[in-house]
């Protein structure tokens, strides 16, 4: 069964300080990768996504993510992180097989201070 | 084009008291899925559906029954509400499996009293 793994549930960062947060998932093969973020009272939005192909991928919001096959990981990264980045953060695994289920981790509380 | 909307926002209910909750999707996507997220628990997939008239159980069915006889909605229903069912409940949908972006509705605030 596929299963995805956030480990840090809260993370704390001053403004303008780098972000890593941090996915690993179970999954027979690669499996469809995505990153989430929800800002509160909000439904979630989209960040990026990894198919295949290049495994650094760009998001939206100066978001990236790196695909690492052999460590199962596809952890989140944000050079200078702005107050507005405060919100909680979903890695999320989808199926390429007849299995259609789509899978969250846990989600990690990202805070900014000034 | 509204996208993915759930009816209602809010709603408090009393143990045992039944209620549906509608999701609306006007983008034609044939996959819907209902997930609940508790704190500490991101989201949980409680069922979902492959396209009209067909659906499935997800991680934590338990207490909840689902319909999709029409494309564009999803049902969720509770018979018998439990406390445990506190929740706030978001509907997704996406049009293929897998390689495409799942839109989400603003979600349902549950309180069981």
């Amino acid at each position: 069964a596929q299963s995805v793994t956030q480990p840090d549930i809260h993370i704390t960062v001053s403004e303008g300080a780098s972000l890593e947060l941090r996915c690993n998932y179970s999954y027979g093969a690669t499996p469809y990768l995505f990153w989430y973020v929800q800002s509160p009272g909000q439904g979630l939005q989209l960040l990026l996504k990894y198919f295949s192909g290049d495994t650094l991928v760009q998001g939206i919001k100066g978001f990236e993510a790196e695909f690492k096959r052999s460590q199962s990981s596809f952890n989140l990264r944000k050079p200078s992180v702005h107050w507005s980045d405060a919100a909680e953060y979903f890695c999320a695994v989808g199926p390429r097989s007849n299995d259609y289920k789509l899978s969250f981790g846990a989600g990690t509380t990202v805070t900014v201070r000034a | 084009n509204a996208g993915v909307t759930q009816t209602p926002k809010f709603r408090v209910l009393k143990t045992g008291q039944s209620m549906t909750l509608l999701c609306a999707q006007d983008m034609n996507h044939e996959y819907m899925y209902w997930y609940r997220q508790d704190p500490g628990m991101g989201l949980r997939l409680i069922h979902y559906s492959v396209g009209e008239g067909t659906t499935a159980k997800g991680e934590v069915p338990d207490g909840y029954n689902v319909s999709r006889l029409k494309k564009q909605n999803f049902l969720l229903g509770l018979e018998s509400a439990a406390p445990s069912q506190t929740s706030v409940y978001f509907c997704a949908s996406t049009p293929a499996v897998g390689n495409t972006e799942a839109f989400f509705g603003q979600g349902t605030r549950l309180t069981v009293v």
